[in-house]
């Protein structure tokens, strides 16, 4: 079976400061990761996703995400946040070849002026 | 655009009356899913079709059913809403056999009262 931990429930920062969200997962297969964004009561929109390759992957609004086969972790980053930023963040993972993503609890990411 | 879209995106029901949520998509996939999210918490998988073949989780209650009459169209069905659950609601879709991406709907509101 699959997890996926997210240490961190809410993480505060200042505009225009740098974040990492940290991700680890745990599996016996090997599998496919994914970063979701969930803005306030609306559904969830993809990210990035690391499939296989390269391991630093780049997304959507200036997200990229780090693949660390040894440390199993999926950390997302982003060099300099905007208020627009304020979501929650999901980290998931599903084994590949199958159909049902494993999500993490979730970080709630505050960026205030 | 392809999509997938859910209605109603807020939803409102009596404790005990029956309540049919909706999803619809155009992107033409075989897999859909739905899931449940409680507040602050990651969302939950009850149950997916691949095709027509429909595959419940171990742990979703019987009081929640599914439909899928075509390709394009799932539906949620609660038979007796109890208070507990009252959830955001998210439809998605994936290709299978392609890279396990999701991609969501942007949910019901459920409330009841």
């Amino acid at each position: 079976a699959q997890s996926v931990t997210q240490l961190d429930s809410q993480v505060p920062v200042f505009e225009e400061a740098p974040v990492e969200l940290r991700c680890n997962y745990s599996s016996s297969v090997s599998v496919y990761l994914f970063w979701y964004v969930q803005y306030p009561n609306q559904g969830l929109q993809l990210l990035l996703k690391y499939l296989s390759g390269s391991t630093l992957v780049k997304g959507i609004n200036g997200f990229e995400a780090e693949f660390n086969k040894s440390q199993t972790s999926f950390h997302l980053r982003k060099p300099s946040v905007h208020i627009s930023d304020t979501a929650e963040y999901f980290c998931a993972v599903t084994p590949q070849g199958f159909q049902k993503l494993v999500f993490g609890t979730g970080t709630r990411l505050l960026v205030s002026p | 655009d392809a999509m997938v879209i859910q209605n109603p995106r807020y939803q409102v029901t009596q404790f005990g009356k029956p309540v049919t949520l909706s999803c619809s998509q155009t992107l033409n996939h075989n897999v859909m899913y739905w899931y449940q999210q409680k507040s602050s918490q990651a969302p939950k998988l009850l149950f997916h079709y691949y095709d027509k073949d429909f595959n419940n989780e171990a742990d979703t209650p019987d009081n929640f059913q599914s439909r899928r009459p075509n390709t394009s169209f799932c539906f949620l069905d609660i038979r007796s809403p109890g208070l507990g659950d009252a959830a955001m609601y998210l439809c998605a879709t994936s290709l299978a056999g392609g890279l396990n991406e999701q991609f969501f709907g942007p949910g019901t509101r459920l409330t009841v009262l």
